[in-house]
């Protein structure tokens, strides 16, 4: 069964950090693109970033309101992938959601609060 | 600023058709922009209903279709059921590796 479980949300102060975490299964997870998505309370969805995979490159791109802040990881080996979160901003308050080409985590909730 | 455009809302009759559409605040959809869309019900992770313009995910029935209609994206619900009631999200590649989410559509069966 093809599963993406994501982990390491919770509150956090304005301009702290955190790494949140996704372990995938059940596919060939080094063959995939991985791309991370979130989704502020009563909002719509909004792309955060991606990763490549090895053979393309490995390289990372990201959408504007988190370029320079956020930073996308991968571990093939653990089958895992990374977001790691600095500078964060209330706005940033959000469930993430960690998605391969079709398969979706269930996502995990980020608190930006003071 | 590119912004991806989705209706707010629509409403469909049980077993009716409806087409959902997915467009850009200048400019034209084309299949180079990998229409991709989503299902997703209040609390719920979302689910990947077609991708690159008309692949349907494993599993989606086949009520569910997408396509390029004139400039927009498009994705049609054929016979529409009372569990369709969900909303519904494209999201387009821009390029320079950019990928953007229209706002959404809130989809009644009524």
């Amino acid at each position: 069964e093809v599963q993406l479980v994501e982990s390491g949300g919770g509150l956090v102060k304005p301009g702290g950090s955190l790494t949140l975490s996704c372990a995938a299964s059940g596919f060939t997870f080094s063959n995939e693109w991985m791309s991370w998505v979130r989704q502020a309370p009563g909002k719509g969805l909004e792309w955060v970033g991606l990763i490549k995979r090895k053979v393309d490159g490995g390289t990372t791109d990201y959408a504007a309101p988190v370029k320079g802040r956020f930073t996308i990881s991968r571990d093939d080996s653990k089958k895992m992938l990374y977001l790691h979160m600095n500078s964060l901003k209330t706005e940033d308050t959000a469930v993430y959601y960690c998605k391969a080409a079709t398969p979706w985590g269930q996502g995990t909730l980020v608190t930006v609060s003071s | 600023q590119t912004v991806v455009t989705q209706e707010p809302s629509f409403s469909v009759s049980p077993g009716g058709t409806v087409t959902l559409t997915c467009g850009l605040s200048s400019g034209s959809v084309s299949t180079s922009y990998y229409p991709t869309w989503y299902q997703q019900t209040p609390g719920q992770a979302p689910r990947t209903l077609i991708y690159s313009t008309n692949t349907r995910s494993s599993g989606v029935p086949d009520r569910f279709s997408g396509s390029i209609l004139g400039n927009r994206a498009a994705l049609t619900i054929t016979g529409a059921q009372a569990d369709d009631e969900s909303d519904y999200y494209c999201v387009l590649y821009l390029g320079s590796g950019i990928w953007m989410f229209g706002g959404g559509t809130k989809l009644t069966v009524l």
